[in-house]
């Protein structure tokens, strides 16, 4: 079974950069997009962005000048860092995998998700 | 503001038969197939519908969706007290070129 899980620090402050890593296990992490998304408190789900398992990515606009996502196919792991955070950044942050090879599937979807990391930006 | 748009709120009673829209554009829904996500509090979404009425092994046949040009909808049929969550319908977006999401909708059955 496919288990994503992240990890990192749950408080970060104001204008440092939140960093995040998730570790896959029990598949390979090529051939799929590797995601990040966030909630905030009582919100909804907003995506921040992907890295494919070759390095490319694609990143949410509204968040893109502050956003790097990486992947580390040897460790099976992939990054997220978001630079300057603010008090609005506070949120649980998931891992996802995106797949096209979903059985009859006709287009991707987020199959597996880690559990959430929580973090809050405060000083 | 979601790209997708949903109604805030949804109820029915145990049996019952409930539905929840999904909104959106030329971009993403009319162009690509819709997912559907259930979320209980303090957890993380898990696939509920893909291709827009394909069930994951595992899921009830209680949920269904269909899709018709730019809006989609979730039913779930014989309503039971452990669907109350919240339910989120996703979609890839064309211009984005990545996933967008709806606001979501908070089932409650009474």
């Amino acid at each position: 079974q496919v288990q994503l899980q992240e990890s990192g620090p749950g408080l970060v402050k104001p204008s440092e950069t939140l960093s995040l890593t998730c570790t896959v296990s029990g598949d390979s992490i090529s051939d799929y997009y590797w995601n990040w998304i966030r909630q905030s408190p009582g919100k909804g789900l907003e995506w921040i962005g992907y890295v494919y398992s070759s390095g490319n990515t694609n990143y949410n606009p509204s968040l893109k000048s502050r956003v790097t996502i990486s992947v580390d196919t040897s460790k099976k792991q992939f990054s997220l860092n978001l630079s300057s955070v603010t008090a609005a950044d506070t949120a649980v942050y998931y891992c996802g995998r995106l797949s096209y090879r979903i059985p009859r599937a006709t287009g991707p979807a987020h199959d597996f998700w880690g559990q959430g990391a929580l973090v809050t930006v405060s000083s | 503001q979601s790209v997708l748009a949903q109604p805030p709120s949804a109820s029915g009673t145990p049996g019952q038969r409930v539905t929840i829209s999904c909104s959106g554009s030329r971009t993403n829904i009319g162009s690509n197939p819709v997912n559907w996500y259930q979320q209980f509090p303090g957890t993380a979404p898990k696939l509920l519908i893909y291709s827009n009425n394909q069930r994951p092994s595992g899921v009830p046949d209680r949920f269904s969706g269909s899709k018709s040009g730019t809006s989609a909808s979730l039913a779930i049929s014989g309503l039971q007290s452990e669907d109350e969550a919240d339910y989120y319908c996703a979609s890839w977006d064309d211009s984005l070129n990545g996933p967008v999401f709806g606001g979501g909708t908070k089932l409650t059955v009474l």
